[in-house]
């Protein structure tokens, strides 16, 4: 079965910090790897979606790679602003059950201080 | 547009009540899931209808019931709920769900389910 860990669980950091989250799973037959946002009481905001076949993604601040062979994706934010502080959660897709479904990861709780 | 809608945002139902929560997207996409988070929690998998279809039921209480009346939709019927059942009930979709189609994940924003 496949297991989705995120480390830290919190991260609290001064405003312009440059961060970098860190999501591992232990079955590496992944179909995609996705990051999402989270803010209090709220939905999801999908923030970067990773192929299997791809090593990282871009989008403004923010950079995700992932090492599908060693199991690990990296979220890195670049001059982190009080906005950003919310919990991300990583998710991989695969088929441990026999159809695609996304395993998510606690969550890393990430408060930006001004 | 990349919305999934969710109505009511905010539900109180007694333990004797029926209630039903919606769900809408105009993206076209052909899955449709409903999870479960509870605070502090990552979501959980409730749900999945791929075209129409059940495809996906995490072995959830029949006090939970499904429904998706075309691709656009997606209904939750909840009766005689209980007090643990308070939770976050999220909407999500995807252009698809196998392999040679996008599987990208959105989200709705929730509704918030207190079970008094």
């Amino acid at each position: 079965k496949q297991e989705v860990t995120q480390i830290p669980a919190a991260l609290s950091v001064p405003e312009g910090e440059n961060l970098v989250l860190n999501c591992s799973f232990t079955d590496s037959a992944i179909y995609n790897l996705q990051w999402f946002r989270q803010d209090p009481g709220k939905g999801l905001t999908s923030l970067l979606l990773i192929q299997s076949s791809q090593r990282e993604q871009t989008s403004g601040r923010l950079n995700a790679s992932l090492d599908k062979s060693s199991g690990r994706s990296t979220l890195y934010i670049a001059a982190s602003q009080p906005g950003d502080s919310a919990t991300y959660l990583c998710a991989v897709l695969d088929t441990g059950a026999g159809s695609y479904q996304l395993t998510f990861g606690k969550g890393t709780k990430l408060s930006v201080i001004p | 547009d990349t919305e999934v809608t969710q109505t009511p945002k905010h539900l109180v139902m007694g333990m004797t009540n029926k209630k039903s929560l919606k769900c809408e997207q105009h993206m076209g996409h052909r899955a449709m899931y409903w999870y479960k988070q509870k605070a502090k929690k990552p979501p959980e998998l409730m749900f999945v209808y791929s075209y129409e279809k059940l495809s996906i039921n995490e072995s959830v209480p029949s006090r939970f019931s499904p429904e998706c009346p075309n691709s656009s939709l997606l209904n939750l019927h909840l009766h005689a709920l209980q007090p643990e059942d308070s939770a976050l009930y999220l909407c999500a979709s995807s252009q698809g769900q196998g392999a040679r189609e996008n599987t990208e994940a959105f989200f709705g924003q929730g509704t918030r389910l207190t079970v008094v």
